[in-house]
């Protein structure tokens, strides 16, 4: 069975820090890989998207950058963290092909900049 | 990419049953209509998807419109477990649209 790890869980930065949050998935290959951010009481934004490896598409400028070094990793990286960045942020993957495949979470990374 | 239209909230007495609306007007021959659910302080979780029937599974289900434009999600009784912001997207079938964009939802309250 397929299963998303994400990590990590919980963290505290201080602004202008730097930022890596690390997402893999197991028991599938090719999949599309995503990353969401979902401020406090908002709705879920889609950050970056990816259908394979090195192949990122970014749906918002913005102070991060993502990377997808292995079929299967997708990174979410940011140099400077600014206080805007805080949130929850999380990796989904679905299989590649018709739109009747599922998407699934990770349990997402809670991040608060200070 | 395809839109769809939902309730900010609604909200529900405890083993009732739940009516969720979608509209998706320009929705295409070919997009799946899918509903996800997330409890607060967790990542969305799938409930359930159709093309164009009527679908059921232990957890709701998906009445479609004959004419696709829109849909509803069926919370046959709920229960304070199903209190959570309920999602509406459409996944296109034809394997180039892979941007999955979530709009608002719609936050259920279920009342004791």
């Amino acid at each position: 069975s397929q299963t998303i790890h994400q990590w990590p869980a919980t963290l505290v930065q201080p602004v202008g820090s730097p930022l890596s949050l690390e997402c893999t998935v197991e028991g599938t290959s090719n999949p599309n890989l995503y990353w969401y951010r979902q401020a406090a009481g908002r709705g879920l934004q889609l950050l970056f998207y990816s259908i394979g490896i090195g192949q990122i598409s970014s749906e918002v400028p913005q102070n991060l950058s993502a990377s997808r070094p292995q079929d299967r990793q997708f990174i979410l990286s940011s140099k400077k963290l600014l206080l805007s960045d805080s949130g929850f942020y999380l990796c989904a993957w679905a299989p590649a092909g018709t739109g009747a495949n599922v998407l699934t979470f990770g349990a997402g990374s809670r991040l608060t900049v200070l | 990419d395809a839109k769809t239209t939902q309730p900010n909230s609604m909200e529900s007495n405890e083993e009732e049953p739940v009516h969720l609306p979608c509209n998706h007007s320009t929705i295409s021959g070919t997009d799946y209509i899918h509903w996800y659910r997330q409890l607060p302080s967790q990542g969305p979780e799938y409930v359930i998807h159709g093309l164009t029937s009527n679908v059921n599974n232990r957890m709701a289900s998906l009445a479609i419109a004959e004419d696709r434009k829109s849909s509803t999600l069926i919370l046959h009784r709920a229960t304070l477990r199903d209190a959570a912001v309920y999602y509406c997207i459409l996944l296109y079938s034809g394997g180039s649209n892979y941007k999955l964009t979530f709009g608002k939802g719609t936050l259920l309250t279920v009342n004791p």
